[in-house]
């Protein structure tokens, strides 16, 4: 099972940097990091992906350690609209693809 | 592209009913996934489709459930006969590129079903 390990939740205050780190020791070579939100009621939403590298994009930014065992998503400026549970996923791809989604991070954000 | 679109959004029937969920995946889309989501086991993948046939079906959890996907724009998931444990939200989701570790799942917005 492709486990990543996530702080069971996070505070935030509007207009603040959120930095939502994600552990995953046993990360392989070739396995991308992977994030989805769930806003309230509603379906995942893919956030952003990354293997080496940090990257960004619209949503946030993907910082990725040198030894690839941990990941943090910045949240640049974080908004009401922000609060969600954030699930950081291992995607290894494969011909028997699984996306596993553990708990997530709730995060809140105070106005 | 109007998303991945799931119907009825909301769903109360009585134990022992069949209970139809329905989903059409974004156009192109050669994968798709259902999804049940409860407090209890969180987000849990049933079963997946490639090109209309079921690659992955381990998560089903028994024969009163089942998935079709009779074309590349619709797939239903069926429970029958329905048991109040059954009471989730069900999620389905499309992607293009489902076997490469850059693929990313559209999910659509659910549907909550209760058992009575």
């Amino acid at each position: 099972d492709a486990k990543t390990t996530q702080p069971n939740s996070m505070e935030s205050n509007e207009e603040e940097p959120v930095h939502l780190p994600c552990n995953h020791s046993t990360i392989s070579g070739t396995d991308y990091i992977h994030w989805y939100r769930q806003l309230p009621s509603q379906g995942p939403e893919y956030v952003i992906h990354g293997l080496t590298s940090n990257v960004n994009n619209r949503m946030a930014s993907l910082a990725i350690a040198e030894d690839r065992k941990s990941s943090t998503l910045i949240l640049h400026r974080a908004t009401l609209r922000d609060a969600a549970v954030y699930y950081c996923i291992r995607n290894s791809g494969g011909s028997n693809y699984k996306l596993t989604f553990g708990k997530g991070t709730l995060l809140t954000v105070n106005p | 592209d109007a998303g991945v679109i799931q119907s009825p959004r909301h769903e109360v029937t009585e134990m022992g009913q069949e209970v139809t969920l329905r989903c059409k995946p974004i156009s192109g889309h050669d994968y798709l996934f259902w999804y049940r989501q409860t407090m209890m086991r969180g987000l849990e993948l049933l079963i997946y489709f490639n090109n209309n046939v079921p690659i992955d079906d381990s998560g089903m959890p028994e024969d009163r459930f089942s998935a079709k996907m009779p074309n590349a724009s619709f797939s239903t998931l069926k429970i029958q006969p329905s048991e109040p444990r059954d009471s989730a939200v069900y999620f389905c989701a499309s992607s293009q590129l489902a076997g490469l570790p850059t693929d990313t799942q559209y999910f659509g917005p659910g549907t909550r079903l209760t058992v009575l």
